[in-house]
């Protein structure tokens, strides 16, 4: 079975400065992607960046970039430059394979920016 | 343009009522999702359907029916079987093959009264 686990349940940066969060997993697959999706206030889930498991190169989209590192399961969100509007809960979550396609989440990290 | 439409944002239930939450997506996507999102819980998977008039449980299925008649539409039954059925709702639907992830509607609060 699959499972995602983020070990801090909440977090909190300074506005300007970075921070990261934490993700690790289990599965059996051996290609896959890996999302993390952010919950601001408005509960509107919005995707923040994904990895292929095949590739070697971290995902990198805009202030956010991820540090993947397949043989230990581990796929941390790097924030940079923070913003108030990173206020959100951050989920990282992980699909099964097969063609009963489904994401499992994490629990959650909230990260709270503050000014 | 195109996205994905919860409807009601907010929804009241009596204690042994069922209630329908709505879900419409003009995305032309074929697999749609509904988790339920209680705090500390993160997401759980409800039922899910990847082919219209076909749907399998997911996690947490008891206490909730679905139905999937059209590409477009995929209806959430809270039934007075489902003990403790406040929370959030989201629906969500996948492009393709799943590389893209998920695209998310705005979601529903269930509050029972």
């Amino acid at each position: 079975a699959q499972t995602v686990t983020q070990s801090q349940p909440e977090m909190s940066v300074q506005e300007a400065e970075t921070v990261t969060l934490s993700c690790t997993y289990d599965t059996s697959e051996n290609n896959y992607y890996l999302f993390w999706y952010k919950q601001p206030p408005s509960r509107q889930m919005i995707l923040v960046i994904r990895q292929e498991a095949y590739k070697q190169q971290n995902a990198t989209e805009n202030r956010f970039s991820v540090n993947f590192q397949k043989a230990a399961k581990s796929f941390s969100l790097k924030i940079s430059d923070s913003q108030l509007g990173d206020t959100a809960m951050y989920f990282c979550a992980l699909p099964s394979g097969g063609s009963n396609y489904k994401l499992t989440f994490g629990k959650g990290t909230l990260l709270t920016v503050n000014p | 343009d195109g996205g994905i439409t919860q409807s009601p944002k907010y929804l009241f239930r009596k204690e042994g009522q069922n209630v329908t939450l709505s879900c419409e997506q003009n995305l032309n996507h074929d697999a749609m999702y509904w988790y339920r999102q209680d705090p500390g819980q993160g997401l759980r998977l409800i039922y899910y359907s990847q082919i219209v008039n076909d749907f399998q449980k997911g996690d947490i299925a008891e206490g909730y029916s679905v139905s999937r008649e059209k590409k477009e539409s995929f209806p959430l039954t809270v039934t007075s079987a489902q003990k403790n059925p406040t929370a959030f709702y989201l629906c969500a639907s996948r492009l393709g093959g799943g590389e893209y992830g998920y695209t998310f509607g705005s979601g529903t609060r269930l509050t029972v009264v």
